[in-house]
């Protein structure tokens, strides 16, 4: 019974260096979400998915790319990432509110 | 977008006593509001929600509270235990998908 499971858990790049982070839920969720959290600021929405094939911007897009690939994926692409995008990243799932979240990947950058 | 105020940064309670957080939100259309519960170095966890057709939900120690006329709402922690001690976020929506959270309330339970 994993839920959602987010891949890597750490991860140290440096300045303009690409990556993509995995997210995967078997919950037969149909929306999925990317949240970063930074210290004192709670969670801000990046993008999210409504369904399979739809993804839509949230509060904090830029320098983001996502893609849903079916019903259980949702990744996450840094293109070239800036030392601001160092953050706790966390992927959700659920009917249409964010209801189950991932353990989360520490992305630092350097 | 939608504004969301979280008040006290930090609680500290007496194991026992009641803990009470409070948000205030700005979008009056707003009408879906979940708090979540994360221990250090965890994932949020969704502990009770709330939408605006419901004043009051409750679930076994915590409690949610909705006043739509002056936009705010609260949750309620009875008879707190050391396990309730983490960082809890309140949250509001006015549309499915979109969230916005609050800065979180790191709540303390002393033995």
């Amino acid at each position: 019974n994993a839920g959602v499971t987010q891949t890597p858990k750490f991860q140290v790049l440096k300045t303009g260096q690409s990556m993509t982070l995995q997210c995967a839920q078997d919950m037969n969720h149909n929306s999925m979400y990317w949240y970063r959290q930074d210290p004192g600021m709670g969670l801000r929405l990046i993008y999210y998915s409504a369904s399979e094939g739809t993804t839509d911007k949230g509060e904090v897009p830029n320098g983001y790319n996502v893609s849903r690939l079916n019903k259980r994926e949702f990744s996450l692409r840094l293109e070239s990432a800036a030392p601001s995008q160092t953050s706790v990243y966390f992927c959700a799932s659920g009917r249409d509110q964010p209801q189950h979240f991932g353990d989360g990947t520490r992305l630092s950058i350097l | 977008g939608e504004n969301v105020e979280q008040h006290p940064s930090t609680l500290s309670v007496q194991e026992g006593d009641s803990a009470v957080i409070k948000c205030t939100y700005s979008d009056s259309a707003s009408n879906y509001f979940p708090w979540y519960k994360q221990e250090l170095g965890k994932r949020p966890q969704l502990i009770i929600d709330i939408r605006s057709n419901v004043g009051e939900k409750k679930d076994q120690r915590i409690a949610v509270t909705l006043n739509k006329t002056a936009k705010h709402f609260s949750l309620h922690i009875t008879e707190t235990q050391p396990e309730d001690s983490a960082v809890y976020f309140c949250a509001a929506s006015r549309v499915d998908y979109k969230l916005s959270f609050g800065a979180g309330t790191t709540v303390t339970v002393r033995a």
